[in-house]
């Protein structure tokens, strides 16, 4: 099974300064084809995980543009430009190349 | 607005069986691949189960840890998705989130349901 290694596991962040979480993963996840199937999900305390980003950098509908996707093969971040509060929560990484699905860890964000 | 909402969780003995659906509202349901995810406590996700629409052949995808125990199925004339959990296992407790997989390849879940708690104790 492929392992995503995410850091780091908790993270304290001031309201408008910017983010970082990396994903790493033990294999390649690009596709013959060009695509990267590396996914990124929240969740917020007591709700379930909501997708922010697909295949490496798609922004999926209503996530704000503060959030981006980078990376490529098997190095892969999640940046918030100007964390606001709302971003409290779990960060999780998932890879999509190959069954079993498997996630990352999953990262703490907290306001400091 | 799509909705998906889980029931059927709740407190089993070990090797006893149990049985989660998942109501859809709001989507073609016979258009939608549908996948469950599970979390135990204060733990992270672990993808479950898949299972494709029938137009794709309705086949099914299990992890390793509860293939040839637990079994996907749908019922498109009620628009439900199920999981059948057998030989539960102590190892099983989770919420058990119910999820609409979009687009053709990948765990893109767009839609989740609000989770259904199943304990696994004697």
């Amino acid at each position: 099974d492929i392992v995503l290694t995410q850091t780091p596991l908790s993270l304290s962040v001031t309201v408008g300064q910017p983010a970082s979480i990396s994903c790493k993963s033990s294999q390649s996840l690009l596709r013959s084809d060009g695509k990267t199937f590396l996914y990124w999900y929240l969740q917020k305390a007591g709700q379930s995980p909501q997708l922010l980003i697909y295949e490496v950098s798609g922004r999926f509908s209503g996530v704000p543009d503060r959030f981006s996707g980078s990376g490529s093969g098997t190095d892969f971040t999640l940046k918030i430009s100007r964390v606001e509060a709302e971003d409290v929560g779990v960060y999780f990484c998932v890879q999509g190349i190959g069954l079993p699905w498997t996630f990352g860890q999953g990262t703490k964000v907290e306001i400091k | 607005e799509a909705q998906l909402v889980e029931s059927g969780g709740g407190l089993v003995q070990p090797g006893r069986s149990l049985r989660l659906s998942c109501k859809v509202s709001g989507l073609t349901f016979g258009d939608c691949d549908m996948s469950w995810v599970r979390q135990a406590p204060g733990k992270g996700l672990e993808w479950v189960a898949f299972i494709r629409r029938k137009g794709f052949g309705g086949t099914t995808e299990y992890a390793a840890s509860v293939k040839g125990r637990f079994t996907i199925s749908r019922d498109d004339s009620k628009s439900i998705a199920y999981l059948q959990m057998d030989s539960l296992e102590t190892e099983d407790t989770a919420v058990y989130y119910c999820t609409r997989r979009w687009g053709t390849f990948g765990p893109l879940f767009d839609n989740w349901g609000q989770g259904t708690l199943v304990t696994v104790s004697s």
